[in-house]
């Protein structure tokens, strides 16, 4: 298996709404990410779990919270989302020893309603 | 943090033509710089990267090089073909300790091959 898998591949929500995406991979990745890529722009880095540990973008806000279960599945939870968080969300894995490069999902493109 | 630049932002070139898209880093600490290709509408694919400790690499039509005293590294596709058309991602990257890549990327190319 060399993908990353995303679900749902399109969300529709309001702003009251609570969400999740999902994200799993059986590379043996031991990192994994969570991109936001907005139209005509480059990913922008949310969040990456990386041998059980945390680490965030500072800018990103708290009604964004990611859950990682174990080290092939990374869930993005949403809650009281805004229209500007239309976006495309991308989640990559990395690193098997000896490799480089991410992996990335298909995406899951969000419309906040 | 890292800032990467890339140049230019839109680029046509007639099929057959060679393409040059140029990247800029501002953290000498950055060790590995890869290239990804988007689609419209499509995930980022990772097309050739480079590590610090080469100059160049080649993978058939396309070629990364990297000079690190400049900071600055570019993506060569020669023999263009319309299937090259799509936006281009430049990003750098300092891989830590736990193999972990925080990417920076660039603002991206528009390519356009033109029959």
């Amino acid at each position: 298996d060399t993908e990353v898998t995303q679900t749902p591949k399109h969300l529709v929500m309001g702003m009251t709404n609570k969400k999740s995406l999902k994200c799993e991979q059986h590379m043996g990745h031991r990192a994994m990410y969570w991109y936001k890529q907005k139209a005509k722009k480059p990913p922008e880095l949310m969040f990456v779990y990386s041998y059980e540990k945390l680490s965030i973008n500072e800018s990103v806000p708290s009604r964004f919270s990611p859950e990682c279960p174990n080290s092939s599945l990374l869930n993005l939870h949403l809650h009281a989302l805004q229209p500007e968080d239309s976006a495309l969300y991308l989640c990559a894995s990395s690193y098997r020893t000896g490799d480089y490069g991410y992996t990335f999902g298909s995406g899951t493109r969000l419309t906040v309603v | 943090g890292e800032n990467v630049e890339q140049h230019p932002s839109t680029l046509s070139v007639q099929e057959g033509d060679s393409a040059v898209i140029k990247c800029t880093y501002s953290d000498s600490a950055s060790n590995y710089f890869p290239w990804y290709k988007q689609e419209l509408g499509k995930r980022p694919q990772l097309i050739i990267d480079i590590r610090s400790n080469v100059g160049e690499k080649k993978d058939q039509r396309i070629a990364v090089t990297l000079n690190k005293t400049a900071k600055h590294f570019s993506l060569h596709i020669t023999e263009t073909q319309p299937e090259d058309s799509a936006v281009y991602f430049c990003a750098a990257t300092l891989v830590g300790d736990f193999g972990n890549e925080k990417l920076t990327f660039g603002t991206g190319t528009r390519l356009t091959i033109i029959p």
